[in-house]
């Protein structure tokens, strides 16, 4: 079976410009994470979202937001792009929304700002 | 808010030896669950081994085991036999049954095998 799949890969943006990151969650997995790993710390908490309506959410700036399809892929959207964006962004699905069950990630998108 | 903290920011191991990382939590809630990721430079979080708080008995994978100890808010991590592939960031992280969906994370141990 495929795991976490998102895209692009690798990404270069110019400060003030948006970008929007892919993921596709494990197959029978309903519920998708997104989380900002800046270089040399741990990732933090983004977004939750589970059976399409968002569940949680982080301490981060209304320049960011996603959304799930009825597909339960999702995508994270990133407005007025800053320097202190750039970070290895990672999506993990869960078969559900409860704390007990682990979280299985992607291999992330590198986003660079200039 | 709950903390981890992860005061070891390098640990180095030789081949077949053992070493243990080092983790602490500080939070207000009963239930909870913890969990060890290790991400190789090939960027993947791959999930080690989690406990759940209700737990007393420490979890086991092959080679991995934990040291949880609950009125210390202490979750070590135990490498037996350790191997070349073991190398890689290791974080620890922690799920509120109540505090929300999301994993908090330590900065993490650098793990260094040495042949």
């Amino acid at each position: 079976d495929a795991g976490v799949t998102q895209s692009p890969t690798h990404l270069i943006k110019t400060r003030g410009q948006h970008v929007t990151l892919r993921c596709s969650p494990i197959s029978g997995h309903k519920s998708v994470s997104w989380y900002q790993q800046v270089l040399g710390q741990g990732p933090q908490f983004i977004f939750q979202y589970y059976e399409k309506e968002e569940r949680g959410r982080g301490n981060f700036p209304d320049r960011f937001s996603a959304r799930q399809f009825p597909n339960y892929s999702s995508e994270l959207n990133v407005n007025a792009l800053l320097l202190g964006d750039s970070a290895l962004y990672l999506c993990a699905s869960s078969q559900g929304a409860f704390s007990n069950q682990p979280q299985h990630f992607g291999d992330g998108t590198r986003l660079s700002i200039l | 808010a709950q903390t981890v903290t992860q005061s070891q920011p390098e640990m180095s191991v030789q081949e077949a030896e053992t070493v243990t990382l080092s983790c602490t939590y500080d939070t207000s809630e009963s239930d909870y669950y913890l969990f060890w990721y290790k991400q190789p430079p090939s960027r993947q979080m791959i999930l080690v081994i989690r406990q759940e708080a209700y737990k007393q008995q420490n979890a086991t994978e092959n080679r991995f085991s934990v040291n949880f100890q609950k009125a210390a808010k202490s979750f070590s991590l135990k490498i037996s036999d350790s191997q070349l592939g073991d190398a890689a960031m290791y974080f620890c992280a922690y799920r509120g049954s109540n505090s929300g969906y999301a994993l908090n994370f330590g900065k993490g141990t650098s793990l260094l095998v040495t042949p």
